[in-house]
């Protein structure tokens, strides 16, 4: 299976702050990553999907790079709303699997 | 509006079975491939298992190969996943979503407590 790595596994930021958030894959997976918000007691939020491709309805400060190997997601602004922990998904190829996600606190 | 609704969780002891629902409105069911996700408590999501539109075509993380099972009802617009020889380790809360751009649309989750 493909393994995913996310760094950092959490990161304390204050509101304004630009953050960037590492994904990385044990093989080359094209551009199959996709990345997840989730909040405490929710269910996840896709934001961004095919490595850079901003879900519908999701704020212009998030962005997505990345190919291959290596993917990134950028938050430009911080927002009080934007604390959360933040997965990626590879779906290159089956068992699809899930970096262990970044938690996301306020500093 | 989209809407994915999960049910079937509950307690069951090890070695126990139990069989999940989702029941799925508002699009058009048998043209996405489905998923369930699971998030133990306090740790993070866990890819399950997959299936496609049709459902002829199931896949599954290693975990659970062998011990569950996915399939999907298009007439009763229902995905289901049966789950045998549980397990302590397969405690968590048991998430199905649709697959548009990746998962797109969620459900609210179903909680499976696995312990004697």
């Amino acid at each position: 299976a493909i393994q995913m790595t996310q760094s950092p596994s959490s990161l304390s930021a204050s509101v304004g702050d630009r953050v960037t958030i590492t994904c990385r894959a044990s093989q080359d997976i094209r551009d199959d990553l996709h990345w997840y918000q989730q909040k405490p007691g929710k269910a996840p939020n896709l934001l961004i999907y095919a490595a850079s491709s901003l879900h519908t309805g999701v704020p212009s400060r998030f962005s997505g790079s990345g190919s291959g190997t290596e993917f990134t997601l950028t938050i430009s602004s911080l927002q009080p709303e934007d604390f959360a922990t933040y997965y990626c998904l590879q779906d290159y190829n089956y068992p699809y699997t899930f970096g262990q996600g970044t938690k996301l606190e306020i500093k | 509006e989209v809407l994915l609704v999960e049910s079937g969780g509950g307690l069951v002891q090890p070695g126990g079975s139990l069989r999940l629902s989702c029941s799925v409105s508002a699009f058009t069911f048998s043209t996405y491939a489905m998923t369930w996700v699971r998030q133990a408590p306090g740790r993070g999501l866990e890819w399950v298992s997959a299936i496609s539109g049709s459902g002829g075509s199931t896949y599954y993380a290693d975990s659970v190969k062998g011990r569950f099972t996915i399939s999907r009802d298009n007439s009763k617009n229902t995905l289901y996943l049966q789950m045998n020889s549980l397990r302590v380790e397969d405690t968590a809360l048991y998430y199905c979503a649709k697959k548009g751009p990746s998962y797109d649309c969620w459900g609210q989750g179903t909680l499976v407590t696995v312990s004697s």
